[in-house]
């Protein structure tokens, strides 16, 4: 039981370049999110998804779009990577509503923008 | 929840002693707390919750003690053990809005 994986684990672009970050789950969760976690900080969400079909926005959406594009796969897209964007991206996925708390999380994914 | 910037709050504790991590949550509103633990080039993984309406709540080796009063939130955690050595979260949930993780306290174990 992988849990929740996400691809790449490390990834070095230049400003300007655009990436995705993939993201899959095999708990059959109905809600997945992505946050990113700068150094010595908590966590901060930047899109979220309830359920198929459906995406939000979350406390700092600028410069990221997702696609929720099926049940198990959350994506999420830097049209044109800034060095404010280099962070630890996490994705998670949870059963319940997206406003409660046990999610499970990947591993991460280290993006450096230079 | 509160970035605390570069530096992350460190307790530093001998192996076998009890671990009390505090938190300083900050909407009155929430009514629905977690802690989460991170290990080192992990993600962050659940521990333990408790809802506004409980005071106190035990798993194994861990307690979370909630405090409406003051708005704090703390994780006992008895006979700290090397792997217990992570970067700890607590998260809040104001009714109907998204959990919010404040800015962590990283717990060192001696051995």
């Amino acid at each position: 039981n992988a849990g929740v994986t996400q691809t790449p684990k490390f990834q070095v672009l230049k400003t300007g370049q655009s990436m995705t970050l993939q993201c899959a789950q095999d708990m059959n969760h109905n809600s997945m999110y992505w946050y990113r976690q700068d150094p010595g900080m908590g966590l901060r969400l930047i899109y979220y998804s309830a359920s198929e079909g459906t995406t939000d926005k979350g406390e700092v959406p600028n410069g990221y779009n997702v696609s929720r594009l099926n049940k198990r796969e959350f994506s999420l897209r830097l049209e044109s990577a800034a060095p404010s964007q280099t962070s630890v991206y996490f994705c998670a996925s949870t059963q319940r509503a997206a406003n409660t708390g046990e999610l499970f999380f990947g591993e991460g994914s280290r993006l450096t923008v230079l | 929840g509160e970035n605390v910037g570069l530096h992350l709050p460190t307790l530093s504790v001998q192996e076998g002693d009890n671990s009390i991590i505090n938190c300083a949550y900050s909407n009155s509103a929430s009514d629905y707390f977690i802690w989460y633990k991170q290990e080192s080039g992990k993600g962050p993984q659940f521990i333990i919750d408790i809802r506004s309406n409980m005071d106190k709540r035990q798993g194994q080796r861990v307690t979370v003690l909630l405090n409406k009063t003051v708005k704090h939130l703390s994780l006992q955690i008895a006979a700290t053990q090397p792997g217990d050595s992570a970067v700890y979260f607590c998260a809040e949930i104001p009714a109907g809005n998204m959990l919010t993780f404040g800015g962590g306290t990283r717990l060192m174990v001696k051995p």
